[in-house]
């Protein structure tokens, strides 16, 4: 049975920094696509991050470009965001998502971490 | 940026015909997806390549794609049917677009 665990959120105070973890199982990790994708209070899904299973291709939203980055470890089964400069419009509940069949095909999601930005 | 526009809302009675719209450019030549979201709970893929069903899926979600227009279409709506839907695609600038999302509601 595949499942996506994420940890890492909280409280941060804008301009702070925070890394997200997404640990994987049931699944050859490495063989799949990985994303990201938030959701702010009350509001619609936004992708921030994608990253190929081999790291050779990454993806960002404008939103994030250049204060995000996206990694993972393919012998911990673990997908990675780090946040730097965070801003109080980053405050959301962050998925981490499988891709299949293609990057941006999300099969599976996990429960989400959330990330409160506020002084 | 490419961008994919929903109706915030869609109101259908039990046992009928649900159909969720989502505008963009030239979607028909891009793959689309669907997604449920319940209250309180993770997407859920329903279609996935414009018109394929994930396994475990009901039959009564079907979905289409041509011109700038992609459709689900939920056929006996079910009160468990009653969730938020987004549809998704690929843009070869924007990378992982999804639609506002759209709130069906089943009464």
């Amino acid at each position: 049975e595949v499942q996506l665990v994420e940890s890492g959120g909280g409280l941060v105070q804008p301009g702070g920094s925070l890394r997200l973890s997404c640990a994987a199982s049931g699944f050859t990790f490495s063989n799949y696509a990985m994303s990201w994708v938030r959701q702010a209070p009350g509001k619609g899904l936004e992708w921030v991050s994608a990253l190929s299973g081999s790291s050779a291709g990454t993806y960002f939203a404008d939103s994030v470009k250049g204060r995000f980055t996206i990694s993972r470890d393919n012998s911990k089964n673990t997908l990675y965001l780090q946040m730097n400069s965070l801003r109080a419009e980053d405050t959301a509940v962050y998925y981490c998502a499988k891709g299949w069949l293609t990057l941006h095909t999300f099969d599976h999601w996990g429960q989400g971490t959330l990330v409160t930005v506020s002084s | 940026s490419y961008e994919l526009t929903q109706p915030p809302s869609v109101s259908v009675s039990p046992g009928q015909t649900a159909s969720i719209t989502c505008s963009g450019d030239k979607l028909g030549v891009k793959y689309s997806c669907w997604y449920q979201q319940k209250p309180g709970q993770s997407p859920v893929l329903v279609i996935y390549q414009d018109t394929k069903r994930p396994s475990g899926i009901p039959e009564r979600f079907s979905g289409s794609n041509s011109g700038n227009t992609a459709t689900l279409t939920i056929s006996g709506t079910q009160a468990m049917d009653e969730a938020d839907y987004y549809c998704q695609a690929w843009d070869s600038s924007t990378y992982v677009v999804f639609g506002g999302g759209t709130k069906l509601t089943v009464l």
